[in-house]
C-alpha cells in the first residue's frame, strides 16, 4: 500500500487529454511538500516530467502539466501521442515517515 | 552531461550480501545529496536510502533499516549501498539517483539488478 495513491490505469485516444491523480495526506502533500512526476518507459530509467508541482524540465513538451491542491496533485497530458504510453509516478516527502514516497504508479494506455 | 552508472548487482542467496556502486560524473558530486531507489519485478518505485553531500546525514526506508548502509567517496565520485541479510523481497532493479527528501530525483542511472534466490 503506497503512501501516495494513484489510479492503476488510465487510457485515452490519440489527441485526447488525460489526467492522473495523486492523493496524499496532511503529512506529505498536504504539509506543503512538493510533488514531482516521472515517466517510466519499459527498460529505461525514470525521467522527471514535472518538478516542484508545476515546473517542466527543459526538453519536456508543454503537453505535460502539473497542479497541486490541498492533499492532492494531478498530472495532465494533452494531445495524447502513442509515445506517451508508459507508467507514471508521483513522488513527494512524508514528514511522519521521514521518507521520500512514491505513488503506486499509473499505466497510461493510448488507444 | 550528468552520468550515473551502477554496478555490483547479481544473484545472491537469502541472507547474503552485495555492495552496489554508482559512479557519478558531469557534476560536482560532493555538492549534492544522492539516493537509491528500487523497483521490484512488476512493482512500482520504492525509495530505499539517501545520503547528504557531505555524508553526515543518512536516511533509510523502514524495509531496509538495519540491513542496508549507504555511503559515498567524494574523492572518487562514487555512491555505495551495502546490502546485508538479503531477503527474497529485496529482489529488484536498484537505481541511484541525484536528489533526496522533498527534492526531485533529477538524474537516474540505468540500474543494477539484484536477485535474491536459493
Amino acid at each position: 500500500q503506497s503512501v501516495l495513491t494513484q489510479p492503476p490505469s488510465v487510457s485515452g485516444a490519440p489527441g485526447q487529454r488525460v489526467t492522473i491523480s495523486c492523493t496524499g495526506s496532511t503529512s506529505n502533500i498536504g504539509a506543503g511538500f512538493d510533488v514531482h512526476w516521472y515517466q517510466k518507459l519499459p527498460g529505461t530509467a525514470p525521467k522527471v516530467l514535472i518538478y516542484g508541482n508545476t515546473n517542466r524540465p527543459s526538453g519536456v513538451p508543454d503537453r505535460f502539466s502539473g497542479s497541486k491542491s490541498g492533499t492532492s496533485a494531478s498530472l495532465a497530458i494533452t494531445g495524447l501521442q502513442a509515445e506517451d504510453e508508459a507508467d507514471y509516478y508521483c513522488q513527494s516527502y512524508d514528514s511522519r515517515l521521514s521518507a521520500s514516497v512514491f505513488g503506486g504508479g499509473t499505466k497510461l494506455t493510448v488507444l | 552531461e550528468v552520468q550515473l552508472v551502477e554496478s555490483g548487482g547479481g544473484l545472491v542467496q537469502p541472507g547474503g550480501s552485495l555492495r552496489l556502486s554508482c559512479a557519478a560524473s558531469g557534476f560536482t558530486f560532493s555538492n549534492y545529496a544522492m539516493s537509491w531507489v528500487r523497483q521490484a519485478p512488476g512493482k512500482g518505485l520504492e525509495w530505499v536510502s539517501s545520503i547528504s553531500g557531505g555524508a553526515d546525514n543518512t536516511f533509510y526506508a523502514d524495509s531496509v533499516k538495519g540491513r542496508f548502509t549507504v555511503s559515498r567517496d567524494n574523492s572518487k565520485n562514487i555512491l555505495y549501498l551495502q546490502t546485508n541479510s538479503l531477503r527474497a523481497d529485496d529482489t529488484a532493479l536498484y537505481y541511484c539517483a541525484k536528489g533526496w527528501k522533498s527534492y526531485s530525483f533529477d538524474y537516474w542511472g540505468q540500474g543494477t539488478l539484484v536477485t535474491v534466490s536459493s
